[in-house]
């Protein structure tokens, strides 16, 4: 059984349109994240949330907005793409500080 | 001067050496150090954590911390070809789980 799943795996899209990505995690945690990896392998946190509540907003253009339906769940909305949001995007999930179990990432490409 | 700094090698090494992986910070306020591991294409895995200062043994790997020089390593030891992949420092001040992570460095072990 997969920890953290995130959908799709790869998201090829162009300038301007809007696109979701999905994250699951059936671990039970109650904090959930989403990073930004971006070509040089930098991990950056975006976003956290703990039991649907959002707790870390780090410094993201607010075309990006995360939702979390239950704490089993945070979706990543991004609208009007730009070619600087390609990248590749982790969400992960934590019972404890720093032990954090990461997705297999999303790959997204604007053209 | 970023939070966290990690030479980004790459670094090769043969079969069976020690390998030695260091990040430094400058933020006093971090008290949990982690150590990832990523595979390439793949989503980072936690390999080594630590509160405080000390050593951690798991295995053919021991995690250090001295905070005092505001100085990690990770040392490998009897190093494998399946232990090549890129390895990210990642340290916390606690309370949000807040991540930050040094850039990685790319380790490669030949036969």
């Amino acid at each position: 059984d997969t920890a953290v799943s995130q959908t799709p795996k790869y998201l090829v899209t162009q300038m301007g349109n809007d696109k979701s990505i999905k994250c699951e995690q059936n671990l039970g945690h109650d904090t959930m994240y989403w990073y930004k990896q971006d070509s040089k392998k930098f991990l950056k946190i975006m976003f956290s949330y703990n039991n649907k509540e959002l707790i870390i907003n780090e410094t993201v253009p607010n075309r990006f907005s995360p939702k979390s339906p239950d704490k089993a769940h945070l979706n990543l909305h991004i609208n009007s793409l730009e070619l600087g949001d390609s990248a590749v995007y982790f969400c992960a999930s934590s019972l404890r500080v720093g032990e954090q179990y990461f997705g297999p990432g999303t790959r997204l490409t604007v053209t | 001067q970023k939070e966290v700094e990690q030479d980004p090698g790459p670094l090769s090494v043969p079969e069976g050496a020690i390998v030695s992986l260091n990040c430094t910070y400058s933020n006093s306020a971090f008290q949990y150090f982690m150590w990832y591991r990523q595979y390439s294409r793949k989503g980072p895995e936690l390999l080594m954590y630590t509160y405080s200062s000390g050593n951690k043994e798991d295995g053919r790997f021991t995690a250090q911390v001295d905070k005092s020089s505001k100085y990690i390593s990770l040392f490998i030891r009897d190093s494998q070809p399946s232990d090549s992949a890129t390895y990210l420092c990642a340290m916390s001040a606690g309370v949000s789980g807040k991540l930050t992570f040094g850039q990685g460095t790319i380790l490669t072990v030949h036969p």
